[in-house]
């Protein structure tokens, strides 16, 4: 079955900076490839995600990009803000039998001031 | 606000006890999946409902189950607790049965601790 491996674990950067957060997929059939974002104690909330026939995609300080041969896709975040602050998990749908979406083991943003 | 309703929000309850955690989807989603996350863990799947059936399955153990009733919302049993069992465990619901046509979108999960 499909499994999603995200590094790093923690990542700190100082406010302004940019975070970088990568993750490799092993089906190489996956098609669908979200990042959430969950706040301490809260529920996990999509900011953005990308399908199989993009290669980029970009929402004002975030973007993802997909290397569907390397099967490794990136979030990026520009100019960090304390409040993005959080773990991030990136996720991917296997194109078997299930529609599960399979999640990464997350990492945690921390920005300082 | 996400649509998606779960109670109860805190659940307390004793190892070899039994507990049902509610879903209700958002409105017009026919799909809803639970996901356990254990203390400072990523998301773990247990299994998929679209429209009343069974679509997919995780690592869900024997203890649990799960149903989906014809209004759509959803339970997830859990017996036999252990303490290993204590988790937030989150519902999401989709439009559809594929995340990729519907994005997921997660209710505020109930804390079990089991004590």
């Amino acid at each position: 079955g499909e499994n999603v491996e995200q590094h790093p674990s923690t990542l700190s950067v100082q406010e302004g900076d940019s975070a970088v957060i990568k993750c490799t997929y092993s089906d190489s059939a996956s098609n669908y490839f979200p990042w959430y974002k969950q706040e301490l104690g809260k529920r996990p909330q999509l900011i953005i995600d990308i399908r199989s026939n993009v290669g980029e995609k970009k929402d004002q300080r975030i973007a993802v990009t997909l290397n569907k041969t390397a099967k490794h896709f990136s979030l990026h975040i520009t100019e960090t803000q304390p409040e993005d602050s959080a773990v991030y998990f990136c996720a991917a749908t296997p194109m078997d039998s299930s529609y599960k979406l399979i999640f990464g083991s997350g990492t945690r943003l921390l920005v300082r001031p | 606000d996400s649509g998606v309703t779960q109670t109860p929000k805190h659940l307390i309850t004793a190892t070899g006890q039994r507990v049902t955690l509610r879903c209700s989807p958002r409105s017009g989603d026919l799909s809803v999946y639970w996901y356990q996350q254990s203390l400072d863990q990523g998301l773990q799947f247990l299994i998929q409902y679209y429209n009343g059936e069974e679509r997919a399955k995780g690592n869900i153990l024997e203890r649990f189950s799960a149903q989906q009733f014809p209004d759509l919302h959803s339970e997830l049993n859990l017996s036999s607790l252990e303490l290993g069992d204590s988790a937030l465990y989150f519902c999401a619901s989709s439009a559809y049965g594929n995340s990729y046509n519907s994005p997921l979108h997660f209710g505020n999960g109930t804390r079990l601790t089991v004590t």
